[in-house]
């Protein structure tokens, strides 16, 4: 079956400084990858969608890329600020209505 | 636009007991979804819906049933519930189920089984 691995440890960064965080997957290929921010005790929210044929996908301070050979997804957050601390999820998608969620990573931005 | 909302916001049942979890979406959405989300496991699929009148089993379906009321509301059902099934649960929906179509989650549902 399907493996999605975010690194379960938090991510803490310096304000101003750039975010990256990994996902990875193994025994699948998605047509499409998604990114998700989840604040405590609250449903995720949608940020960006990237597909199996870009490489690199940017809206404002964010940046998702792509790699279906090494079967890994970067999302970065550039000038992060402490408002974007929170969980980022990663979910796979194929099957039109099937999603494989990763279980996030936790991203502290301190002042 | 309340978008989607789940009742209630929390549970606490003992084991051996049912309930019923709702939600309702009011962005004319075909495609609804009952995920859980455990401690270090991410979302996992439960249900879902692909449009009013259908229900597709997800990754763990065991223990629990669904119905697609209408295409507004898709409820998720425990039948006797164990400690295994504490957990926060989340509805989700979509337009039409298309590739690449974002999901619009609600804020989820705290059911602690004793």
């Amino acid at each position: 079956s399907q493996k999605i691995e975010q690194n379960s440890e938090a991510l803490n960064i310096q304000e101003g400084k750039t975010a990256t965080l990994t996902c990875n997957y193994t025994n699948y290929s998605p047509a499409y990858l998604q990114w998700y921010r989840q604040d405590p005790g609250r449903g995720p929210v949608f940020l960006l969608l990237i597909r199996e044929n870009e490489k690199e996908k940017r809206k404002e301070r964010l940046k998702v890329t792509f790699d279906t050979t090494l079967k890994q997804s970067l999302f970065h957050i550039t000038a992060s600020q402490p408002a974007d601390s929170a969980t980022y999820l990663c979910a796979l998608g194929g099957n039109f209505n099937k999603f494989y969620f990763g279980s996030g990573t936790k991203l502290n931005v301190k002042p | 636009n309340a978008g989607v909302t789940q009742t209630p916001k929390f549970q606490v049942l003992k084991t051996g007991q049912s309930m019923t979890l709702q939600c309702a979406q009011d962005m004319n959405h075909n495609s609804m979804y009952w995920y859980r989300q455990d401690p270090g496991m991410g979302l996992r699929l439960i249900y879902y819906s692909a449009s009013e009148g259908t229900t597709d089993k997800g990754e763990v379906p065991n223990g629990y049933n669904v119905s697609r009321l209408n295409k507004r509301e898709f409820s998720l059902r425990l039948e006797s519930a164990a400690p295994s099934q504490t957990s926060v649960y989340f509805c989700a929906s979509r337009l039409a189920g298309g590739p690449g179509e974002t999901q619009y989650f609600g804020p989820g549902t705290r059911l602690l089984v004793l």
